[in-house]
């Protein structure tokens, strides 16, 4: 059965960081692009970083880009997002998900729990 | 970077209703499109990829259509489980995969 568990989150400070995880199960992980997802309270989604199979290119939403580094671990089968400088307006829940497959040409099959991650003082 | 507009922004409806929800790209996206359903406290679910493929498991009152910059979600007969928020999103680059800003399927 295809699983993304999420950790990390929490309340921090502005201008502060975190880091969050997302551990994948059931699937050959390093077949697919993963992406990161967010939802401000109340509001929609928001795409914010993805990465490639080999972790070799790695996309930004312009707002996060120079503070935000994704990464991942084939070897333990582990998507990351390192959140720096972080803004209040970075606040909301925080979602992993599965990405493209060039086999299936499929997307967004499977998310993570979510992570909530608040910005304030 | 590509903007995705959806239409309406909130949608009253009663159980058995037809609906249908617009998905615009400000450039041609082909096919590369997505359509999710979200209920409140609950990660996005997949019901359409490739702007028309039906994800397994879900119901075939759901239909996708379109393509270039102009796509279309209907459900053909309105069910309870289906008042939630969608979202299309799309991918025709891995730069970048904007979302709608969601539709509100509300019991009307």
């Amino acid at each position: 059965e295809v699983e993304l568990v999420q950790s990390g989150g929490g309340l921090v400070q502005p201008g502060g960081s975190l880091r969050l995880s997302c551990t994948a199960s059931g699937f050959t992980f390093g077949a697919y692009w993963m992406t990161w997802v967010r939802q401000a309270p109340g509001k929609g989604l928001e795409w914010v970083a993805n990465i490639k199979e080999d972790g070799s290119q790695k996309f930004y939403l312009d707002s996060v880009e120079g503070r935000f580094t994704i990464s991942r671990d084939n070897a333990e089968n582990s998507l990351y997002l390192q959140m720096n400088s972080l803004r209040a307006e970075d606040t909301g829940v925080y979602y992993c998900m599965r990405d493209f497959n060039h086999q299936t040409n499929k997307w967004g099959d499977y998310w993570g729990q979510g992570s909530l991650v608040t910005v304030s003082s | 970077d590509i903007q995705m507009t959806q239409s309406p922004s909130t949608l009253s409806a009663s159980v058995g209703d037809r609906v249908t929800i617009t998905c615009r790209a400000s450039q041609n996206t082909h096919t590369w499109l997505a359509w999710y359903q979200q209920k409140p406290g609950k990660a996005p679910k997949l019901l359409i990829y490739k702007a028309s493929i039906l994800e397994s498991g879900v119901p075939s009152r759901f239909r996708g259509a379109g393509s270039e910059t102009e796509f279309t979600l209907t459900i053909s007969s309105l069910q309870p489980d289906d008042f939630a928020t969608y979202y299309c999103q799309q991918y025709n680059s891995y730069s970048s995969g904007s979302f709608g800003q969601g539709t509100k399927v509300e019991i009307k």
